[in-house]
């Protein structure tokens, strides 16, 4: 694998539900980020790890719940999210926070039913 | 704070005539400034970047841009449009403010090419 993979590429989930999405980074970065992408709108940027270490949470619901266990994953944790949290959340990592050269995963679609 | 204007949700032009992509920005310090393509099912990839220097940057795939300070533009263009590059577009703006730089996107462009 190179570059930055993501699982599952694509997701259906009931608003009860819990799921999680993955991502790995294979480019020895330091940085990962969670971006949300939604039809007609710029790409929201979600939370950004540094070093394992969170250094920005852009006042995203508690319903979404990053975890990095080291700096070449990253996870994001979801559970009870509503219709509108339907898009294709995308995962970057650069090699570090003050990266100006982000590479992006291929990003999952998610579905909420 | 910043932001990123890309004119045009959707522009369409004929296989082998010039592509013109539109992107403004407003920024309160000199910014670096990116161009990334998305393909169907696929995430962005870096086309050009401009951080110092010449304002002219040349990218991947013959596409190129340049850095208009005075009209706070940053252009995309390529001679020549491909079928292949039939894909969505993203202006993108990050301050020069060390150790804390943050993308920030335009809404998009999709590109479409007519035979």
């Amino acid at each position: 694998e190179t570059g930055v993979t993501q699982t599952p590429r694509h997701l259906v989930m009931g608003m009860t539900n819990k799921k999680s999405l993955k991502c790995e980074q294979h480019l020895g970065h330091n940085a990962m980020y969670w971006y949300k992408q939604s039809a007609k709108k710029p790409l929201e940027l979600m939370f950004v790890y540094s070093l394992e270490e969170r250094v920005e949470n852009n006042s995203v619901p508690s319903r979404f719940s990053p975890e990095c266990p080291n700096s070449s994953h990253l996870f994001l944790h979801l559970h009870t999210l509503q219709p509108e949290d339907s898009a294709l959340y995308l995962c970057a990592s650069s090699q570090d926070s003050g990266g100006i050269e982000q590479f992006f995963g291929p990003g999952t679609r998610l579905t909420v039913l | 704070a910043q932001s990123v204007t890309q004119l045009g949700s959707h522009v369409s032009v004929s296989e082998g005539a010039l592509v013109l992509l539109r992107c403004n920005y407003s920024s309160s310090v000199p910014p670096y400034l990116f161009w990334y393509v998305q393909y169907p099912n696929q995430g962005l990839q870096l086309l050009l970047k401009y951080t110092t220097g010449a304002t002219l940057v040349k990218g991947i795939n013959g596409f190129e841009a340049e850095f208009k300070k005075s009209e706070t533009s940053f252009h995309l263009t390529k001679p020549s449009a491909h079928m292949s590059d039939a894909a969505e577009y993203f202006c993108a703006v990050s301050d020069q403010n060390f150790g804390n730089e943050k993308l920030t996107f335009g809404t998009g462009t999709r590109l479409t090419i007519i035979p």
